[in-house]
This record gives C-alpha cells, structure tokens and sequence, in this order.
C-alpha cells in the first residue's frame, strides 16, 4: 500500500530564506510525482509534476527533485516572499499513470515579513 | 476554457438532507476524479469517470454518495441523507488521457459542504 509522508508538518521562515520542503512514499515503483500549492479554503494548484525518469523540474523560484530509488522527494522554494504563505502537498499516482493521487497531509508554510 | 470549475462553492445543509455538487472538467479533458478533502488532510480519492464511464469507486464512497457523468462531460455527485460526518471540502479534478501528457490533474476550486 502506497503511503506519502510529508516533513514538516509546518514551517516559518523570514522573507527572502531559501527553503526545502520534503516528501516520502512507500512505494518507488511510480510514474510520477506531482507537488501542489492550496491556499486556505481553495483548491489546489499544480506546481510541478515529475515524471519518473526525470531527476528533477524547475519552474520559476521552484525547483522539485525526485530519488525513486529512496522513495523521496523534495521541493526547493528560493528567496521566499510573504506570497508563499501556503501549505504544499506531494500526491503520487495509484496503480498506474493515469491513476488517483495519493497524498500527503502536506507542509504549511509560512513567511514573515 | 480556463480551468476545472465547481459548483457551488459552499453549501450548508441540515443533517439528512439530499445535496448535489457539479464539476466542469477542462473541455478536452476525458478523466475526471472526485476527492474528499477534511481539515489538515490531503484529499482522499472518491471515484473517478473515463469520459462517462464509473471505473473505480473508493471505499469512502458509501451507498450514500452517488456520482455520474451522464454525456462524458460535466460530472455531478450526489450525497442522500447527509451526515455531520460528511462535512468536507469535495474537490474535483481532470487529465487527459494519451500517450503524450503527463497525465498532471488540474483541480478545481472544491465545494466546501457544512452539514448542521
């Protein structure tokens, strides 16, 4: 059974701090990997999705990297901004690509001015 | 087309009471996933559509909930005597399904439900 692990469960930093955020599964055998941003009371937004052959995407100040063969993954956040205020989950998908996602509780994240 | 949408957004209803949620997929989208989201939880899959056919259904989704995608499109998902315990954020989500995506779900902005 595929279980995601997501460490911290919060986080405060002050602005302008480069920071990581982590995500485990059980599993390594997935097709990908997909880090999502929710505001409070919204839905989520997609960040990034990682395909398993690839070690690592960027977008922007993001960068996520994935290490199937640890069953981990992490998400870089550089020069962090009060904007970023959110909590970030990691999902992966269940038997197969196309799959439902299984998620983390995810990490929320805070930045003081 | 500018993304999944949800309807409503809130809804507040009295114990045992029938509600209904709707989703509007991204239009080329042919997958559609219904999640269950409670407070500091990551969402929790329900059950999801290939275009207007009921694939897999979770084991939350008890004999109360009923879920359909009557022309391969919209989608609705029906909740029959509500119970407290039903009290959620219901988000929706789509793909595409082809050889060339990446198969990334794109989410809507989810219903939450308060059940009195």
């Amino acid at each position: 059974k595929q279980e995601v692990t997501q460490i911290p469960a919060a986080l405060s930093v002050p602005e302008g701090e480069n920071l990581v955020l982590n995500c485990s599964f059980t599993d390594s055998a997935i097709y990908n990997l997909q880090w999502f941003r929710q505001d409070p009371g919204k839905g989520l937004t997609s960040l990034l999705l990682i395909q398993s052959s690839q070690r690592e995407q960027t977008s922007g100040r993001l960068n996520a990297s994935l290490d199937k063969s640890s069953g981990r993954s992490t998400l870089y956040i550089a020069a962090s901004q009060p904007g970023d205020s959110a909590t970030y989950l990691c999902a992966v998908p269940y038997g197969g690509s196309q799959g439902n996602l299984i998620f983390g509780k995810g990490t929320k994240l805070s930045v003081k001015p | 087309d500018t993304g999944v949408s949800q309807d409503p957004r809130h809804k507040i209803t009295k114990r045992g009471q029938n509600v209904t949620f709707r989703c509007d997929p991204i239009s080329e989208h042919n997958r559609l996933y219904w999640y269950r989201q409670t407070l500091g939880q990551g969402p929790e899959f329900l059950t999801y559509f290939q275009n207007e056919a009921q694939l897999e259904k979770s084991r939350l989704l008890s004999d109360r909930f009923s879920a359909e995608r009557p022309k391969g499109s919209f989608s609705t998902l029906e909740i029959q005597r509500t119970e407290q315990g039903d009290s959620a954020m219901y988000l929706c989500a789509s793909t595409q399904e082809d050889s060339s995506s990446y198969n990334e779900q794109f989410f809507g902005p989810g219903t939450r439900l308060t059940v009195l």
